[in-house]
């Protein structure tokens, strides 16, 4: 089946430091890659939209200046959380759309990346 | 985008039979209904999508009455591994896609 990676696993940083997690679909091609964080005991929140070889689309209060997407082939996006603070500390993950039989999407999420801010 | 809602919590009991349905009255006619499974600290995994009738997979069973405005996860004599958060999702497969989060089921089997 579709397999999703994200690296790191989980990164430890220090407040006003940058820290970049990758996603890669490993055996299909995305145009569309999704990234959502998730608070403890809490549902996943979307965050962007991610299109190979344009720009981002952002969720409604979601900061397109604090946490930079890129998405520049088709089987790699990365987010980059930009001066990161203790709140942004959470759980991302992100997903890849491919299309299944049928002609419906099926979406496969990688699993997850810790972040957490000192 | 179709908005879900499902029960909030389930407890269940080892080799028991588990049905989880998902209300989703504003879906749309090229929505399909897909349902995926979260352990802690874990990625959704894919369990199973359907758009009418009945789907099974070798997991799990997705009932979908004609007017598809609820639909039912039904889970086949669970284990304890099976306790997890389900969640419900709808989307369609053209134009805007993208898959909003409900709360999901969390699920608790017991020995």
């Amino acid at each position: 089946g579709a397999v999703v990676s994200q690296h790191p696993s989980w990164v430890i940083c220090k407040s006003g430091t940058s820290v970049k997690i990758e996603c890669r679909s490993l055996d299909f091609q995305a145009t569309t890659m999704f990234w959502y964080r998730q608070f403890p005991k809490q549902s996943l929140m979307l965050m962007a939209t991610s299109n190979e070889g344009s720009k981002a689309t952002y969720e409604q209060g979601v900061e397109k200046d604090k946490f930079l997407i890129n998405h520049a082939s088709l089987t790699l996006s990365t987010l980059t959380v930009t001066s990161a603070h203790p709140e942004d500390s959470s759980f991302y993950i992100c997903s890849a759309r491919q299309i299944g039989q049928g002609g419906s999407y099926e979406q496969y999420f990688g699993p997850g990346t810790r972040l957490t801010v000192t | 985008l179709a908005k879900t809602t499902q029960p909030i919590s389930m407890d269940s009991y080892e080799g028991q039979e588990v049905n989880i349905t998902c209300s989703h009255n504003n879906i749309a006619t090229n929505d399909y209904i897909t349902w995926y499974q979260q352990f802690p600290s874990q990625g959704p995994r894919f369990i199973i999508q359907g758009y009418k009738t009945k789907v099974t997979n070798e997991v799990a069973s997705l009932f979908i009455p004609a007017d598809r405005k609820s639909s039912t996860l039904s889970l086949p004599r669970v284990s304890l591994s099976d306790t997890a958060v389900y969640y419900c999702l709808v989307a369609r497969t053209s134009g805007t896609y993208k898959y909003i989060f409900g709360t999901g089921t969390r699920l608790k089997v017991l020995a």
